[in-house]
């Protein structure tokens, strides 16, 4: 049972560019949480997805930083006009349900903005 | 909202030493409290997690403690070996909130041969 694939795992962007982070989630997990982790400091939440629905968004920046979690593929992390500040790892992790509390992370794709 | 206080920050011990992390909690609410593991450029593992209505949980070397009153919880690692050297995170969440992790800040652990 393959765990959480994140790709891709590095990512360099210029300023203003766009990134795009995939996240498919382990074997029949439907529930997704994205998590950003800055250097030397502990991960913080972001947004949590089930498929097609986004549950709770409240750890997102307002402008700029979108997810979705489609029928079909890999949830997307989408961040427009990437700034120097944006770049971190940015993790994502998966459970069965919710009422399964323990998550499965991914390796994480880190983000530098140049 | 929950916010999680780790300490220490960082921890040398001696192989074959104890170590020891404590965390504390703020909403009282919270019922899952789980702790990961992670090194260097890797995502979080989980080592061992505890729920609410459990005070204490053994696998191995690894032990967590939950005390509810104080809402404090802690990871103690007995024999530590080499490999044992890592940033461990501790985290809590609640079924409420959709079982969103709030992490601690983080120890980062060396084990001396």
């Amino acid at each position: 049972n393959a765990g959480v694939m994140q790709n891709p795992r590095h990512l360099v962007r210029r300023r203003g560019q766009e990134a795009r982070l995939r996240c498919s989630p382990m074997k029949g997990h439907s529930h997704v949480y994205w998590y950003r982790q800055l250097p030397e400091e502990g991960l913080k939440f972001m947004v949590y997805l089930q498929k097609e629905n986004i549950i709770d968004e409240s750890g997102m920046p307002k402008e700029r930083f979108s997810a979705e979690f489609p029928k079909e593929g890999p949830s997307i992390l989408r961040i427009q006009q990437v700034v120097r500040g944006d770049s971190a790892a940015y993790f994502c992790a998966s459970s069965p349900s919710q009422g399964h509390t323990e998550a499965f992370f991914g390796q994480g794709t880190r983000l530098t903005v140049v | 909202g929950e916010n999680v206080e780790q300490h220490p920050s960082t921890l040398s011990v001696q192989e074959g030493d104890s170590a020891v992390i404590k965390c504390t909690y703020s909403d009282s609410a919270s019922n899952y409290f789980p702790w990961y593991k992670q090194e260097l450029g890797k995502g979080p593992q989980l080592i061992i997690d505890i729920r609410s209505n459990v005070g204490e949980k053994k696998d191995q070397r690894i032990a967590v403690t939950l005390n509810k009153t104080a809402k404090h919880f802690s990871l103690h690692i007995t024999e530590t070996q080499p490999e044992d050297s890592a940033v461990y995170f501790c985290a809590a969440s609640k079924a409420a909130a959709g079982n969103k992790l709030t992490f601690g800040g983080g120890t980062r652990v060396l084990v001396k041969p």
